[in-house]
């Protein structure tokens, strides 16, 4: 399997539950990054690791925790969310920090509803 | 503070017709990406653009930048209906390792 994976693809959750978001990247990339992309706002970045280091935190409420065991593997731990967490939360990698030239890589998305 | 912004925000379009969607940039950058996003799919990296005058053109695309004017343009040339789908410029800081979005154009080209 290659690229950047995603699971779920989609998720319901009340107000009160613990779940967890699931990234997953088979390129050998060094960086892997957690953005949110809600209706009608520019993506917004939450965190970014860096070789299973934790670089930025973009003052992202503490109800969103990630985790990064190793340069393949990310994780966001979701819990007591809010209705307005309700977005499509996007996975993404990188060679490393710099971009330089290539960007990202995304994965599909999670789609979370919080009812 | 960057700021990215895209006009327009909404474009619906006839096949066969060439149209422009824009992406300005409020400070100095000379690396900008465009990403192409389907309805509920993830973000498809287009093009690279890493200096002034960079042009790059895949099939009906053509991305460029010209970082003096602090502007990036994607022109679409006869549209089909394939490229109906939402673009997004980004503009890397290359001071620290995140990209600026813009809020993305959603484009519908109808038959």
């Amino acid at each position: 399997e290659t690229g950047v994976t995603q699971t779920p693809r989609h998720l319901v959750m009340g107000m009160t539950n613990k779940k967890s978001l699931k990234c997953e990247q088979h390129l050998g990339h060094n960086a892997m990054y957690w953005y949110k992309q809600s209706a009608k706002k520019p993506l917004e970045l939450m965190f970014v690791y860096s070789l299973e280091e934790r670089v930025e935190n973009n003052s992202v409420p503490s109800r969103f925790s990630p985790e990064c065991p190793n340069s393949s593997h990310l994780f966001l731990h979701l819990h007591t969310l809010q209705p307005e967490d309700s977005a499509l939360y996007l996975c993404a990698s990188s060679q490393d920090l710099s971009l330089w030239g290539y960007g990202y890589t995304f994965g599909s998305g999670t789609r979370l509803t919080v009812v | 503070e960057l700021k990215v912004e895209q006009n327009p925000l909404f474009l619906s379009m006839q096949e066969g017709k060439n149209y422009t969607i824009y992406c300005n940039y409020s400070t100095t950058s000379d690396r900008l990406y465009w990403y192409r996003q389907d309805p509920g799919k993830s973000l498809e990296s287009l093009f690279v653009l890493l200096s002034n005058g960079a042009v790059k053109q895949e099939g009906r695309l053509m991305a460029s930048l010209d970082t003096k004017a602090r502007l990036s343009t994607l022109h679409i040339t006869a549209a089909v209906h394939d490229l109906s789908a939402t673009y997004f410029c980004a503009v890397d800081m290359r001071s620290n390792y995140q990209l600026i979005w813009g809020a993305g154009t959603k484009l519908i080209i109808k038959p």
